[in-house]
């Protein structure tokens, strides 16, 4: 059974910290990504990773980093947390292929007061 | 640029009623297309999705969805709803030809509540 894991489902941060969010997969998938669900605007990808050590910006990258160290992590980083960045983060994993499914760890939900 | 557009936010059937979710893509050849489901408090899990040949696809949990070039849209149906089927859906679109292939676009979603 394919699996998604994501360290933590809830998070309380203060404004001004680092925080880091674990997203690991065990398909051996070449493809991770980093979305935010806010309710109204769907999901917005932040970063794509199509290789170890390879990322991409997506759509609304500001205020974040991504590292892909290993092949079956991908880790999202906020250098300085904002209150703007209270959120539901969702990793998903795909192969490399067009067309490509792709699998949902169940999101983190973060609270930046 | 690929697009997708669901054009309800927020619809209420009846346990029992049939069901329609309306998709629309913009893309400029045939794209892949996705319905991805998302129950409260977990991820996405994907319904079904469509690459090429017969237009109707089958889907899991009793869902099916029917590309139809003419109107660039992908809707999701369901005979019967039930209870459990309350949740928020997502279509997505994908690129055929991509540089980054394995991204898709995603809807804004929408949000299905079911009335006993």
């Amino acid at each position: 059974d394919v699996k998604v894991t994501q360290s933590s489902r809830y998070l309380v941060k203060r404004t001004g910290e680092k925080v880091f969010l674990e997203c690991v997969q065990d398909m051996d998938h070449e493809n991770m990504f980093w979305y935010r669900q806010d309710p109204g605007l769907g999901l917005r990808l932040i970063y794509f990773s199509y290789d170890v050590k390879m990322k991409e910006k997506g759509d609304i990258p500001e205020g974040y980093s991504v590292s892909r160290e290993k092949k079956e992590r991908f880790s999202l980083i906020l250098e300085s947390a904002s209150t703007n960045q209270t959120s539901m983060y969702l990793c998903a994993s795909s192969g490399r292929g067009s067309g490509e499914t792709q699998y949902f760890g169940p999101g983190t939900r973060l609270l930046v007061l | 640029a690929q697009s997708v557009t669901q054009p309800d936010i927020h619809i209420t059937v009846s346990e029992g009623a049939s069901l329609e979710l309306r998709c629309n893509y913009s893309y400029g050849a045939t794209p892949y297309l996705f319905w991805y489901v998302q129950s409260p408090g977990q991820g996405l899990q994907l319904l079904l999705k469509y690459f090429s040949g017969d237009t109707l696809v089958q889907g899991i949990k009793g869902f099916e969805a029917e590309f139809k070039r003419s109107q660039s849209s992908f809707n999701l149906r369901k005979p019967s709803v039930h209870w459990s089927d309350a949740a928020e859906y997502f279509c997505a679109v994908g690129a055929r030809k991509n540089t980054n292939a394995g991204k898709s676009t995603f809807g804004d979603g929408t949000t299905l509540t079911v009335k006993p």
